[in-house]
């Protein structure tokens, strides 16, 4: 099926550091999000963007979050500067348009490690 | 708000037999979709089998069928001749006909073991 390819799978930084997670979505795709996953728990809502805009975002979608997608390029998500908390499992996913009934579709996800 | 329930942590059966996972939701919606997601030891998300609401029809797609019971909110997933490569964590999925609420709220998982 689609893939969706998240870039790195695993990153390790310092507490206050910024990271930035890269996300090369389903190629004619339109809309984007992520989600979090702290270990053993359920995926949680973050953000979805279309068109150049975040459409919604979560009360887990701190000021210190952001996203974007320049020039159909990478769907990144920024954070800076990072805390501890927000250790966790980081996945990306695209959908054809935002329809709905669309199905979403996963990248493997980051596993972010912030000491 | 959104709410999606999985009761069972882990379950283990044996190849080739049929296992049934649970899942109930909250909604004040009428007409949601309902979605069932695997993932493998890897950490990949797959996309497995959907539920619209307003379809009496239980879905079925390769060996994976669902149970839904609408009165109860119920979406329950069917494995058929499980195979050891089955094994992995789903996860019941909803989202609302809710335009400018796009998000699809996940339950907590039931990680599946399949035994030789």
């Amino acid at each position: 099926g689609p893939k969706v390819l998240q870039i790195p799978s695993h990153q390790i930084i310092d507490m206050g550091q910024m990271v930035t997670l890269n996300c090369d979505p389903v190629s004619n795709h339109l809309y984007f999000y992520w989600y979090k996953q702290i270990l053993g728990q359920q995926m949680e809502f973050l953000v979805n963007f279309y068109n150049g805009k975040v459409m919604e975002k979560s009360k887990l979608f701190k000021d210190q979050f952001s996203v974007e997608r320049p020039d159909g390029s990478y769907f990144t998500l920024k954070i800076q500067p990072t805390a501890l908390e927000d250790s966790a499992v980081y996945f990306c996913a695209s959908s054809l348009d935002g329809g709905i009934a669309e199905t979403l579709y996963f990248g493997s996800g980051t596993r972010l490690t912030v000491l | 708000a959104q709410k999606v329930t999985q009761t069972q942590t882990s379950i283990s059966v044996m190849e080739k037999t049929t296992v049934t996972m649970d899942c109930v939701y909250e909604t004040q919606d009428s007409s949601y979709f309902l979605f069932w997601y695997k993932q493998t030891a890897s950490g990949e998300i797959v996309f497995l089998i959907r539920q619209d609401s307003y379809k009496k029809e239980n879905a079925t797609v390769g060996h994976y069928s669902l149970n839904f019971q609408k009165p109860k909110s119920s979406i329950g997933l069917i494995i058929t001749a499980t195979q050891i490569e089955d094994s992995a964590v789903y996860f019941c999925a909803m989202r609302e006909i809710n335009y400018g609420n796009e998000k699809i709220t996940f339950g907590a998982g039931t990680k599946l073991t399949i035994k030789p």
